[in-house]
């Protein structure tokens, strides 16, 4: 079946320094969302990436969609302590009925 | 607007109790699931429904029951609570049948069963 991996783990820098975390999908992917979920809280939507290579950027996060549509990544600049949580990347495939969530990136923001 | 609203917060089972988790949502999606939350495993998903009268099994189903009667209501029925269903359980929905939209997650219900 498909499977979603996401690296790394874990994540600890210091406040100010940059973050990116990576997800990779065994299968061709039709559109890939990505959600943030603070210590404590639920997954909250962040932003859907549908075309190959597409960038999108919110503030200081930028999201990518590789070429083949296989993997995505968000980068943080210049961390803050409101980053922390854990990042979901989810993907859905082509003609697939659910999105499959990756097993996320723990970010820890040292002040 | 309440979003997606889920009861308990948080419950303990002995093994063998059954019990139901509530999930309802006031935006009138079609489309609502029931994930489980483990650690280091992402949020794995136990059943969907894209509609009233609808549901299929996702992921890890066995053990869980669903029904959607309502477009608003979603419960999840555990019949045999067994330890390893131990985790934190999180429903959520989408606007339509598409997966194109975002999913709305309720606050979770974290679930213990000793």
């Amino acid at each position: 079946g498909q499977q979603v991996m996401q690296i790394p783990q874990y994540q600890h820098v210091q406040e100010g320094e940059d973050f990116t975390t990576y997800c990779n999908s065994s299968t061709t992917l039709s559109n890939i969302q990505w959600y943030k979920q603070r210590p404590g809280g639920h997954p909250v939507f962040l932003i859907q990436l549908v075309k190959s290579g597409e960038v999108k950027k919110q503030k200081r996060l930028t999201f990518q969609f590789g070429e083949a549509k296989k993997n995505s990544s968000l980068h943080i600049t210049a961390t803050q302590t409101t980053d922390v949580g854990t990042y979901f990347c989810a993907g859905l495939r082509d003609y697939g009925q659910n999105f499959v969530f990756g097993p996320g990136t723990r970010l820890s923001v040292l002040p | 607007n309440a979003g997606v609203t889920q009861t308990p917060k948080f419950q303990v089972l002995k093994t063998g109790q059954s019990m139901t988790l509530q999930c309802a949502q006031d935006m009138n999606h079609e489309y609502m699931s029931w994930y489980r939350q483990d650690p280091g495993m992402g949020l794995r998903l136990i059943h969907y429904s894209v509609g009233a009268g609808i549901t299929d099994q996702g992921e890890v189903p066995n053990g869980y029951n669903v029904s959607r009667s309502t477009t608003e209501d979603f419960p999840l029925r555990l019949l045999s609570a067994a330890p390893s269903q131990t985790s934190v359980y999180f429903c959520a929905s989408r606007q339509g049948r598409a997966l194109n939209t975002e999913a709305f997650f309720g606050q979770g219900t974290r679930l213990t069963v000793v």
